[in-house]
This record gives C-alpha cells, sequence and structure tokens, in this order.
C-alpha cells in the first residue's frame, strides 16, 4: 500500500492565485511527521514546511501553509500568492515514529504558474 | 553557508562499466543519506550514516552498490557493475542530526547505456 498518495501528477494556476496540492498518507503511528519539499528542475530538493502529527495548528511558513486534516490522514499544501518561480516539482513525504528520519515520498506534482 | 555538494552533476557510461558519485554535506552535519529517485517517482532511501557509521542500508543492493564515509564527513557511492536500470538522479542529503530536516544536493543524473 502506498504510504504517500499525490494524487495531481499536474496542476496549472495563474500568477497570484492560490492553490492547493494534495496529499494524503497512511500510517499506525501515533506520532510522525509530514514534509513538504519543492524540487524545482536544478534539481535539489529544498524543504518548504512541516507538520508533526502532534501540533495543533497548521503550519505556515511564509506563502506556504500546510492544511493538517489528521482524521482524514490528509496534509494538503497551500500556496498563496503563486508566482512565476513557483512552477516546479512538489513533493509530500512522511517520517514515521520516533528516533527514525526515514522520509517516504510520494510521486510528487508538477506545478506550473503562468502569467 | 555552502549547500550539500555533489559530483559529477550528470555521468553517462555504457553498462557493466562502474561509476562513483561524491557528496560533500554540509559542515557540521553528523547525519548523510543517500538517496535513488528514478525518473516520475519521489525519491527513495538507500543509506544513512550517522558519522562514519552505515545506521540503514537496507535498501541498499548490496550485490553491485556500495558506500563510504571516511572520517565522518565526505561519502562516496559506487556502483559495480552498472546497469540499464540504474539510470536516474542520485540525491545525497545531510541533516544536523537525526530526525532533523534533511538539506539536499543538487543530485547526480546517471545515464547508462
Amino acid at each position: 500500500a502506498q504510504k504517500i498518495t499525490q494524487t495531481q501528477p499536474g496542476m496549472f494556476v495563474q500568477e497570484k492565485e492560490a492553490v492547493t496540492l494534495d496529499c494524503t498518507y497512511d500510517t499506525s503511528d501515533q506520532s510522525y511527521g509530514l514534509f513538504w519539499y519543492k524540487q524545482p528542475s536544478s534539481g535539489e530538493m529544498i524543504f518548504l514546511i512541516y507538520q508533526g502529527s502532534y501540533d495543533e495548528q497548521n503550519a505556515t511558513e511564509g506563502r506556504y501553509s500546510l492544511n493538517f486534516q489528521k482524521a482524514r490522514k490528509s496534509a494538503n499544501l497551500v500556496i498563496s500568492a503563486s508566482q512565476l518561480g513557483d512552477s516546479a516539482m512538489y513533493f509530500c513525504a512522511m517520517r514515521e515514529g520516533y528516533n527514525t528520519d526515514k522520509l517516504i515520498f510520494g510521486t510528487g506534482t508538477r506545478l506550473q504558474v503562468f502569467p | 553557508e555552502a549547500g550539500v555538494v555533489q559530483s559529477p552533476r550528470y555521468k553517462i557510461i555504457e553498462k557493466k562499466q562502474p561509476v562513483a558519485f561524491w557528496c560533500n554535506p554540509i559542515s557540521g552535519h553528523n547525519t548523510l543519506y543517500w538517496y535513488l529517485q528514478n525518473l516520475g517517482q519521489g525519491p527513495e532511501l538507500l543509506i544513512r550514516y550517522e558519522n562514519e557509521e552505515a545506521v540503514d542500508d537496507s535498501q541498499l543492493p548490496k550485490d553491485r552498490f556500495s558506500a563510504e564515509r571516511l572520517k565522518g564527513v565526505d561519502s562516496t557511492l559506487k556502483i559495480q557493475p552498472a546497469e540499464l536500470g540504474d539510470s536516474a538522479v542520485y540525491l545525497c542529503a545531510s541533516s544536523l542530526v537525526s530526525e532533523a530536516e534533511q538539506f539536499f544536493g543538487p543530485g547526480t543524473r546517471l545515464t547508462v547505456l
């Protein structure tokens, strides 16, 4: 079974608009962490935002926010005021349990921002 | 502060040839990771080092892949012999300690002909 599911292979958004990238996860652990990374065409994975399973507030980092719905096991990334430079692949990842740093990644969503 | 450095950025070899990738983590980062990223997929962990020790190599195909991290700083990942299916991007990442945020390098794109 897929641990991390990203059902949107590609998304388009107009500049300055908001966009939501979907991510659902599967775990039986009570303690876990959820991450979003951006991968531009240059190849490196850039950390965007983190949500811990016990965090009561949704994480926010500048224009990025994470819509964490624990009961539904979803951790969608919301990008507000999209910019042309946001065009990239976006990966959702999960780290399960304590004392582990193994990240399990989804298959990614390619976001294209157009003027 | 310099990020994670990887070389080469691109490598093209013929099957059955050996190949090696090099990674220099962020200064002071004790934990180093090697990931494999196939086309259209997310990265998958191959091996994780805590200083010099490989603490998780369960996903490393040990018949042809090997890795080392001498002195707990730079690391080298080797494939010998390479197969067509090894064509992928090999990403290196580092973190200050395990469980912390991982910082990734630009990757090495390997093409095996």
